[in-house]
């Protein structure tokens, strides 16, 4: 299973938005919502931002958002903040059992 | 508060094995399944597997089969990833995470643990 693939990097201003894709395959972001987003700062461990597509766990700003077209899912971030600057990752499952993790983008707040 | 609490860092030779502990708290241990992730100095994330904790059932990565064992033990709380037959490239820190719905797999992950590098060297 090939790793799904985002861009490996993205800017914007503070204040503007940010949309990183997630592009997989028929066989994992294209039939299933079971796509999770991270933000992994340097050196710690990664955090949930958004479930199941769309979802938005509890402590996680409305900035975040996300979404899912044929086989590419995309995260959102809009209002951007020096904090977000972080990596970020996409998980979908892959069917038979198996996930697979997106390539990773690096925001950067200009 | 619910939290995963990995064993410290290793180092070992290539060919060698390295199990990694994971001990949780705070929850009912065998309600949520548990995956392994583990990170390559900088490189990305990548899902190894995981494991029912109430069951003991696994399913793994592709790329793993053969090579890494999931186990638990429900009476102290812990699981356990086994990697065997080390390489230089199994140098990474190695993640556990909590699935994030009770008694299925919803490939999201709402509790993670702080890491463990395990560091391959002759």
């Amino acid at each position: 299973q090939s790793a799904l693939t985002q861009p490996p990097s993205a800017s914007a201003s503070p204040g503007q938005s940010v949309t990183i894709s997630c592009t997989g395959t028929s066989s994992d972001i294209g039939i299933y919502n079971y796509v999770s987003w991270y933000q992994q700062h340097p050196g710690k461990a990664p955090k949930l931002m958004i479930y199941e597509v769309n979802k938005r766990p509890s402590g996680v700003p409305d900035r975040f958002s996300g979404s899912k077209s044929g086989s590419t899912a995309s995260l959102t971030v809009s209002g951007l903040q020096a904090e977000d600057e972080a990596d970020y990752y996409c998980i979908s499952y892959a069917g038979s059992n198996i996930g697979v993790f997106g390539t990773g983008t690096k925001v950067t707040v200009l | 508060q619910v939290q995963l609490v990995q064993s410290g860092a290793e180092v070992k030779k290539p060919g060698a094995s390295v199990k990694v502990s994971c001990k949780a708290s705070g929850y009912t241990f065998t309600d949520y399944y548990l995956h392994w992730v583990r990170q390559a100095p900088g490189q990305g994330l990548e899902w190894m597997g995981w494991i029912n904790p109430n069951s003991g059932a696994t399913s793994y990565a592709r790329k793993f089969q053969g090579r890494v064992t999931m186990t638990r033990d429900a009476s102290i709380t812990t699981a356990y990833m086994e990697v065997s037959r080390l390489t230089y490239d199994d140098t990474a820190v190695y993640f556990c995470a909590r699935d994030g719905e009770r008694a299925y797999v919803y490939w999201f992950f709402d509790v993670w643990g702080r890491g463990t590098l395990v560091t391959v060297s002759s």
